[in-house]
């Protein structure tokens, strides 16, 4: 099926660590997205991008690296995973039009202890 | 900052009532407000959306209000069912497309 693939879906680090969460999605939407969701708090963007080569920062970028080879995939790179990034991190994509909504992945949990 | 402050935290309702999440927001540049439901272990999915130059939008049993004095948006549940209970997430983007995200309302619909 068409959509948003996260891999994995869980992960547990110990600090210091790094791994890179995987996304790529089959509908060759220009935008992608990395939102990580806590408690209370709703989703807060990380990263996005807006096409091939071009990615950009959101409210919580720090700790994180992404890059954007090609259309499909969006890797976001935890550099030294702290306890403060346990949270449940989403993928979204979408067309860059004004009326369309975010696809979003099914999530990875990933816990850093 | 919060941007997109949303109420209530969690709300119960009774199957067949109406279940009523407010979302208030302070960019006026704000130009597109999509609410999205999410259940347990699953990623958000887009369930209605409005743009500012209209002040209602129905689809089925959901309802956006919007006013755009107020800075204020809400969705309207009617007929409340118990596959309704999920987290509710209201949203506001403008161009190139970053949504900002309320902190999310647990709904539950009894029996």
């Amino acid at each position: 099926n068409a959509g948003v693939t996260q891999t994995p879906k869980f992960q547990v680090l110990k600090t210091g660590q790094s791994m890179t969460l995987q996304c790529a999605q089959d509908m060759n939407h220009e935008y992608m997205s990395w939102y990580r969701q806590d408690p209370g708090m709703g989703l807060r963007l990380i990263h996005y991008s807006v096409g091939a080569g071009i990615t950009d920062q959101g409210e919580v970028p720090n700790g994180y690296n992404v890059s954007r080879s090609t259309t499909e995939d969006f890797p976001l790179r935890l550099l030294s995973a702290a306890p403060s990034q346990t949270s449940v991190y989403f993928c979204a994509s979408s067309l860059t039009g004004k009326n369309y909504g975010y696809t979003f992945g099914s999530g990875t949990r990933l816990t850093v202890v | 900052q919060q941007q997109v402050k949303q109420s209530p935290q969690s709300l119960i309702v009774q199957k067949g009532g109406i279940s009523i999440i407010n979302c208030a927001y302070e960019n006026t540049a704000f130009d597109y407000f999509p609410w999205y439901q999410q259940f347990p272990g699953k990623g958000p999915a887009l369930l209605i959306a409005i743009r500012p130059d209209v002040s209602e939008k129905k689809e089925g049993r959901f309802t956006i209000s919007f006013n755009k004095s107020a800075k204020q948006f809400s969705l309207h549940i009617m007929d409340s069912q118990p596959g309704d209970s999920a987290t509710y997430f209201c949203a506001a983007s403008i161009l190139p497309r970053q949504l900002t995200f309320g902190s999310g309302t647990q709904l539950t619909v009894l029996p």
